[in-house]
């Protein structure tokens, strides 16, 4: 099954306890992304990748970290997580731009 | 501007009836506009998509309605059902960056039985 795939699903953590959220996707997509989704604000970009060793920041970096080492993976780092980090987080995939991007299941993030 | 306005925040439709969810947009670079549908616990998942030289596309009860003159887009789901309801997301991307895509705000939408 075609699936793009988040761990953990859920997640508490004290303030500027290094944490990493991975994200794996069995469809061979060259685009990989990361958004936060917030109330009222939709979803965000933080960073994406468009090939492997190639990132690059989105809309809300500040704060996180990622790597392309392999295709299928592209895992988010926070280094020293703060209170207004927490928030739901999704990886997505896509072939390229214009298609389809498919969403993970989602990661909750509460930082206290 | 990346912004992406998206209104109402949230409907309430009765079954049956049109379920309208209105988009606008400023930076006349985006060439691609999604519709991204999520259910509770759940990733958002794309419903229906259509890029700037067409001004309507239709898929089942789902239709995109285009208007590039004013920077409008919305989506009309006809016949709404209890299944429906969900929260909504109209997106906006450009090709040279990739797949980004530039979210509006949501709307929760309740179709009542």
């Amino acid at each position: 099954e075609a699936q793009v795939t988040q761990n953990p699903r859920y997640l508490i953590t004290v303030t500027g306890k290094k944490l990493t959220v991975t994200c794996s996707q069995n469809m061979n997509h060259e685009y990989m992304s990361w958004y936060r989704q917030d109330p009222g604000l939709g979803l965000r970009q933080i960073y994406y990748s468009m090939n492997v060793e190639v990132t690059d920041k989105g809309d809300v970096p500040e704060g996180y970290k990622v790597s392309r080492k392999e295709k299928r993976n592209f895992p988010l780092i926070l280094e020293s997580p703060s209170p207004n980090q927490t928030s739901l987080y999704f990886c997505a995939s896509s072939l390229g731009a214009m298609t389809e991007a498919f969403f993970g299941q989602g990661t909750r993030l509460t930082v206290v | 501007q990346q912004q992406v306005k998206q209104s109402p925040q949230s409907l309430i439709v009765q079954k049956g009836g049109i379920s309208i969810i209105n988009c606008a947009y400023e930076n006349t670079a985006f060439d691609y506009f999604p519709w991204y549908q999520q259910f509770p616990g759940k990733g958002p998942a794309l419903l229906i998509a259509i890029r700037p030289d067409v001004s309507e596309k239709k898929e089942g009860r789902f239709t995109i309605s285009f208007n590039k003159s004013a920077k409008q887009f919305s989506l009309h789901i006809m016949d709404s059902q209890p299944g429906d309801s969900a929260t909504y997301f109209c997106a906006a991307s450009m090709r040279e960056y990739g797949n980004k895509l530039v979210f509006g705000a949501g709307t929760i939408l309740r179709v009542k039985s």
